[in-house]
């Protein structure tokens, strides 16, 4: 089955450590997304990217990285320069990141928690 | 500011019955497609359908239809004889060409909660 894959589901660290979620998809898309959802609130984006070696930071990209070096992956690490990491992380992708008309197929999530 | 506004942050249904979400955008740009997805509990965004800004009937995907306002920059979800299962969040979204069509901007979401 095609899909997108986040793991793990629940991820627990200590505040000043970075932490890397990862996010893989087999779907063949060449556009890839972060977002992040706050409790009672809509997905706010993080980075995205378009083709493989490229990115683009969303509207909350402070205190994220993310690389991809290949197409399936797109691996996002929170560090400890992000203020409130503790949310709800939501990883997407679309077959074209170029065209108005597809969808952003979604993983699972992962919900961090940092104390 | 507000791209995407959900005005209804909750509704009740009764099972059967119709039910109607509003969503209203904002954007100046004549090439753009608006999306609803579906979270249930669980998390996972379900995505449920799609309409474009120069398509001339509202889309329609089984018991999802949209009703597609373009002069009042209006896309309500109506969704026909609820479900159990449609108890969930729904979020609004649009894409538009401005810094190309990356980004995928959501509403605040309405929460709708379905009873037998």
């Amino acid at each position: 089955d095609g899909g997108i894959t986040q793991s793990p589901k629940y991820l627990f660290r200590k505040e000043g450590q970075n932490v890397t979620l990862s996010c893989e998809q087999n779907l063949n898309h060449d556009a890839m997304y972060w977002y992040r959802q706050d409790p009672g609130q809509g997905l706010r984006l993080i980075y995205y990217s378009q083709i493989v070696n490229d990115f683009q930071k969303g509207d909350i990209a402070e205190g994220y990285s993310v690389s991809r070096e290949k197409k399936e992956s797109f691996p996002l690490t929170v560090t400890s320069a992000q203020k409130n990491p503790t949310a709800f992380y939501l990883c997407a992708s679309s077959i074209d990141g170029q065209d108005r008309t597809y969808e952003q197929y979604f993983g699972p999530g992962t919900r961090l928690t940092v104390t | 500011a507000q791209k995407i506004t959900q005005t209804q942050p909750g509704m009740f249904v009764q099972e059967k019955e119709a039910v109607t979400l509003d969503c209203t955008y904002d954007t100046s740009d004549p090439s753009y497609g608006l999306f609803w997805y579906k979270q249930p509990s669980s998390g996972e965004m379900i995505f449920l359908i799609y309409q474009g800004s120069y398509d001339q009937q509202n889309a329609t995907e089984g018991r999802y239809s949209l009703n597609f306002q373009k002069a009042r920059k209006s896309a309500n979800l109506v969704i026909s004889a609820s479900q159990l299962g449609d108890s969930a969040m729904y979020f609004c979204a649009m894409r538009e060409p401005t810094d190309s069509w990356g980004k995928l901007q959501f509403g605040a979401g309405t929460q709708v909660v379905v009873t037998p």
